[in-house]
């Protein structure tokens, strides 16, 4: 069962124009929701995050929107750079009761390649 | 930088062989944890600790045990390992103060031939 879902396994977008990362969730326990890059032969990096209270965050040019009521999320870039392709995992956190471990659970991940 | 190497970075093995992978964190953080990153798959959570000696179990544990038994130290042992388990791993803790936010290290690639 996977709970945390990215349909798309890539992306394609000319450097310069908007990239949309898009991001499915099943458990409505979730209140915190993370994006992470990747690079090949690295680990993840985290990029920026979003808690369930707000329904977006900005960071630079890259922008969270949360969508609770259709447990949705999608990452934004914008402008898209040739420095931006890689792997990119959404991941969510959430207890129901058993204390504040942390845990996340990971989406597949989406393959971004911007073009010059 | 979370302070976070891994060792080895590269390992292959034979089947039924022990393995122990080791994740070492400068930064004393009390929450460290094991992924596994498998292509269509995501990471997936194998094991966690919360503490020296605290463990728990993630989504994918089976076949793996763990062990902490300093803060900078937690090492991932497949007590025998099959090729199910040829993946990538990585060692992740998490951010002080509460946040869920999580920094990895490098990985360690591993081979079961």
């Amino acid at each position: 069962d996977q709970q945390v879902k990215q349909n798309s396994p890539s992306l394609s977008v000319q450097e310069g124009r908007i990239s949309i990362l898009n991001c499915d969730y099943t458990n409505s326990m979730f209140d915190y929701f993370l994006w992470y890059k990747k690079y090949p032969a690295e680990g993840p990096t985290f990029l920026i995050s979003i808690s369930s209270i707000k329904d977006k965050n900005e960071d630079g040019r890259f922008t969270v929107f949360l969508n609770k009521s259709a447990k949705h999320l999608s990452l934004h870039i914008v402008p898209s750079q040739p420095g931006d392709s890689a792997v990119y995992f959404c991941a969510a956190s959430g207890e129901n009761g058993s204390g504040n471990t942390g845990k996340l659970i990971f989406g597949q991940g989406t393959t971004l390649q911007v073009k010059p | 930088d979370a302070g976070i190497t891994q060792s080895p970075r590269h390992k292959v093995t034979e089947t039924g062989t022990p393995v122990t992978l080791r994740c070492h964190q400068t930064e004393n953080h009390r929450y460290m944890y094991w992924y596994r990153q498998d292509p269509g798959h995501g990471l997936r959570l194998i094991h966690y600790s919360y503490g020296v000696k605290d463990t728990d179990k993630g989504e994918v544990s089976d076949g793996y045990s763990v062990s902490r038994s300093k803060t900078e130290d937690f090492l991932l042992t497949l007590e025998s390992a099959t090729s199910s388990q040829t993946s990538v791993y990585f060692c992740a803790i998490r951010g002080q103060g509460g946040t869920y936010e999580q920094y990895f290290g490098p990985g360690t690639r591993l081979t079961v031939t």
